[in-house]
């Protein structure tokens, strides 16, 4: 089965700017997880989507922000790019819910972002 | 403040070696611990997953000990090969507001030479 799609996978934008990633999870999954990687910070949690409700946020400011559609499908938005928003965006999709091993993460392979 | 801390930051080891790499944590509630390895330009993928009250697992040539009261973890590289070149990610599982929450260590890279 097709696995997790990031898109797009390299983007350069400025200073100021905003940027929109999308995320296609795994069929059937409902559970869409997203992660900010940096060689200083390592993975850091951003937010999490079941259900197209946002069920739990990690430390990040208001300028990351996220939605889920019907279909599962992912979106992440960062408004105001700074110099340190630069970074790999990974997405990750699971089954959700209370099931044992509902939560392995199967991630995508990221989206590269460049901030100049 | 959870936290997740690994070690060694890099290692270097030859084909054919053994070598244990170290996660210590202060996550809670704990749920479980899961071992990621990611390859260079990848997402992570998943090796095994720990919970309270198992010791050790094995997949293939990782095998991954847990000490709950200790709140260490060890995973254990059995005659290494080129390919376990990676970056070797542990997480620690809190379940919160109905989703499991997980916090990252910086992971280990793991490099290993012919």
């Amino acid at each position: 089965k097709a696995g997790v799609t990031q898109t797009p996978r390299y983007l350069i934008k400025t200073r100021g700017q905003q940027v929109t990633l999308s995320c296609s999870p795994i069929s059937g999954h409902r559970s869409v997880s997203w992660y900010q990687q940096t060689p200083g910070q390592g993975l850091q949690f951003l937010f999490e989507y079941f259900s197209e409700t946002q069920r739990n946020k990690g430390n990040f400011p208001g300028r990351f922000s996220g939605r889920q559609f019907s279909n599962s499908r992912s979106e992440m938005n960062v408004s105001t790019l700074e110099l340190g928003d630069s970074a790999l965006y990974l997405c990750a999709s699971s089954l959700g819910g209370w099931a044992s091993g509902a939560n392995v993460l199967t991630f995508g392979a990221g989206s590269r972002l460049t901030v100049l | 403040k959870n936290q997740v801390e690994q070690s060694p930051q890099s290692l270097i080891i030859l084909e054919g070696k053994n070598c244990t790499l170290q996660c210590n944590y202060t996550v809670s509630p704990f749920s479980n611990l899961r071992w990621y390895k990611q390859d260079t330009g990848r997402g992570p993928v998943s090796l095994t997953i720990m919970t309270f009250s198992e010791n050790t697992k094995s997949n293939g040539r990782y095998t991954a000990t847990l000490d709950a009261d200790t709140k260490q973890s060890s995973l254990h590289i059995t005659a290494s090969q080129l390919s376990d070149s990676a970056s070797y990610i542990c997480v620690v599982n809190s379940f919160w507001g109905g989703s499991y929450i997980p916090t990252f260590g910086r992971g280990t890279s793991l490099i290993v030479h012919p």
